[in-house]
């Protein structure tokens, strides 16, 4: 039980334009779902917190504008990152809450060229 | 504000124990997790401890927390080359609240 999908699993675009990441809790409903950024060799950044139905809270320093949120069911959340540029290239991972626990998605290799 | 910090890295041989430790500022923690990442991948949750208990065995893993100190490790057991990745600890105070994470200890586990 307890698993969360992330699709794509890996993504190449051109600078300019818009990448669309799911975040699906396939076997619960979740409706908080967490969104993370790891640059390499770091550690996790808390980039948003999605609850469905409403706005995502954003930390600070993330831009909301770039980085859209929604999370309009209780099984999937979406980060869409818009005009996206090489710095954007990243590992985004995406966790849902089930009770106390946060489950991780596999990640999405982001590869902004 | 909130501070996990971790050792960067550790190298064990293959049988022996390995003990990854973990440090934590913040009092009011209530829930303290392991992951595990393995390279190119997500976080995979090892275990947890609630902030009231003092120890967790789970199969070859074992959490001690020490509140005072606030001072968390995770001790493997008869550690195998499959348990070469980056352990993250991570801590909440509370459910449905953002985890925090420390940067991760690369362990290494060599035959």
């Amino acid at each position: 039980g307890a698993v969360v999908s992330q699709h794509p699993s890996w993504v190449i675009c051109k600078s300019g334009t818009s990448v669309k990441i799911e975040c699906r809790s396939l076997d619960f409903q979740a409706t908080t779902m967490f969104w993370y950024r790891q640059f390499p060799k770091q550690s996790l950044m808390l980039m948003a917190t999605s609850n469905e139905g409403s706005k995502a809270t954003y930390e600070q320093g993330v831009e909301k504008d770039k980085f859209l949120i929604n999370h309009a069911s209780l099984t999937l959340s979406t980060l869409t990152v818009t005009s996206a540029h090489p710095e954007d290239s990243s590992f985004y991972i995406c966790s849902a809450l089930q009770a106390d626990t946060q489950y991780f998605g596999p990640g999405t290799r982001l590869t902004v060229l | 504000g909130e501070d996990v910090e971790q050792s960067l890295f550790l190298s064990v041989r293959e049988g022996d124990s390995s003990v990854i430790n973990c440090t934590y500022t913040d009092s009011s923690s209530t829930y303290l997790y392991w992951y595990k990442q393995e390279p190119g991948a997500g976080l995979q949750l090892l275990t947890y401890i609630f902030s009231n208990m003092d120890m967790k065995q789970d199969q070859r893993l074992t959490v001690l927390l020490n509140k005072k100190d606030k001072h968390l490790s995770l001790r493997i057991a008869d550690t195998q080359t499959g348990d070469s990745a980056i352990y993250f600890c991570a801590e909440t105070l509370g459910a449905g609240n953002m985890l925090t994470f420390g940067g991760g200890t690369r362990l290494m586990v060599k035959p």
